[in-house]
């Protein structure tokens, strides 16, 4: 069945340390792949997306994410966390041939510890 | 530019009664989604509305579930009759294409 699945649902760091959220996905053909984020008591919003081009792309708040097609990866990535960024993560795949769909992961609620 | 608006942030309501969720989307914006998430599950595709019409309703539960998009405006969730497992967070969404999704604050549900 075609999914997004992301590997970490609850992330406990502390202020500085690097982080790593993992997401694969299972759909077939040309994607639209993109991070969301839900800060506490907000709306979700877009965090960063890779349509195509360079496979490291760079989002808001030092945020970065790497695609590698050969894994069906898109993990999303900073490299000193601070305690601002407790939100929870959502990993999205935009399928082409599923009809301009939007599919999401369970989500990684990220904590960090000032 | 308004967001896109969910009303009400908040329902309870008891098994076997009708709740009526509604989404104003971003004007402009032909692309209109709902998703559902359970506590500590994936955010659940519904269905899509590119204006008034039903693009995709594969991920609508059961028949208890009606959605409308009239005039290609606002929409409508409806479930009648509510039951239990239909608990969760109704989110909307709205896009002129598929560059990115613009979400409302999202409508708790609570069916007791």
């Amino acid at each position: 069945a075609q999914s997004v699945s992301q590997h970490n649902h609850h992330v406990i760091l502390s202020e500085a340390a690097s982080l790593e959220l993992g997401c694969n996905y299972s759909y077939g053909g040309t994607v639209n792949l993109f991070w969301y984020v839900q800060y506490p008591g907000q709306h979700l919003q877009l965090l960063l997306k890779y349509f195509s081009g360079d496979p490291l792309v760079k989002g808001i708040k030092g945020f970065e994410a790497e695609f590698i097609k050969s894994k069906f990866s898109f993990n999303l990535r900073k490299p000193s966390v601070q305690w601002s960024d407790t939100a929870e993560y959502f990993c999205a795949v935009n399928a082409w041939n599923t009809g301009n769909q939007f599919y999401f992961g369970t989500g990684t609620s990220l904590t960090v510890i000032p | 530019e308004a967001g896109v608006t969910q009303f009400p942030s908040h329902s309870v309501i008891e098994k076997g009664q009708t709740v009526t969720l509604r989404c104003d989307p971003i004007s402009g914006h032909d692309n209109l989604y709902w998703y559902r998430r359970v506590m500590g599950k994936e955010i659940k595709f519904l269905l899509h509305f590119v204006k008034e019409s039903k693009q995709d309703e594969s991920g609508m539960p059961n028949n208890r579930f009606l959605a409308e998009r009239t005039g290609g405006t606002y929409s409508t969730l409806k479930v009648q009759p509510a039951e239990l497992e239909d608990s969760g967070v109704y989110f909307c969404a709205s896009s002129p294409g598929n560059e990115k999704l613009f979400f409302g604050s999202g409508t708790q549900l609570s069916v007791l």
